[in-house]
């Protein structure tokens, strides 16, 4: 819970503005990706996935971008609500069969 | 929610003491996971299993042994718990091994004193 919660970015937004959550991932063989949720006590939750013959889809109120080139992946979240402060955090999978690789996390704030 | 329980949820123990955590699962997915979580590391795979009887190290197996006897179960095994292993444990679940997302438990907090 609050333990996964030190050392980490933080992003303060206002409630209904839209929020942008950005992930550097290292590895360029990476061919899938995940964006997580996870709030205090709880174990982390799945948002939307994108594959990289994708650059950019869409869910509920989320958007998740995919820039090979650069190696960046970013999770738009439209009208950012009160429940939706929790730590955030992108994984990839390196190529192949291989264990998703995870990001440390971005903790996102919500100002009501 | 994806029908996977971990127990215990929080535990104290000594160090030097074995300990076992579980996590069952009702999905019936062919892969599951044991991460560990601590601040300033994020999720750290300790063990993973591809099938029944059939596991994988991680980045962090030293100090953990685990087993798979059923399709539903996957037993974490610390031999002689250390202060370093106090950590948050997560079980995950996957259908497949790669371009799949996981879905995860709500954890086992394990403090050893």
């Amino acid at each position: 819970g609050e333990s996964v919660g030190l050392h980490l970015p933080t992003l303060s937004v206002q409630e209904g503005d839209n929020s942008i959550i950005n992930c550097a991932y290292s590895n360029s063989a990476s061919d899938y990706f995940i964006w997580y949720k996870q709030e205090s006590g709880k174990g982390p939750q799945f948002i939307i996935d994108i594959r990289s013959n994708m650059d950019k889809r869409q869910g509920q109120r989320v958007t998740v971008l995919l820039n090979k080139t650069v190696k960046h992946l970013s999770l738009q979240i439209a009208a950012t609500q009160p429940g939706d402060s929790a730590v955030y955090f992108c994984a990839e999978n390196g190529g192949g069969n291989t264990p998703l690789v995870f990001g440390k996390g971005t903790r996102l704030s919500v100002i009501a | 929610d994806a029908g996977i329980t971990q127990s215990p949820r929080h535990k104290v123990t000594e160090t030097g003491t074995p300990v076992t955590l579980r996590c069952h699962q009702t999905e019936n997915h062919r892969y599951m996971y044991w991460y560990r979580q601590d601040p300033g590391h994020g999720l750290r795979l300790i063990h993973y299993s591809y099938g029944v009887k059939d596991t994988d190290k991680g980045e962090v197996s030293d100090g953990y042994s685990v087993s798979r006897s059923k399709t539903e179960d996957f037993l974490l095994t610390l031999e002689s718990a250390t202060s370093s292993q106090t950590s948050v444990y997560f079980c995950a679940i996957s259908v497949e091994g790669d371009n799949q997302p996981q879905h995860f438990g709500d954890g086992t907090r394990l403090s050893i004193l």
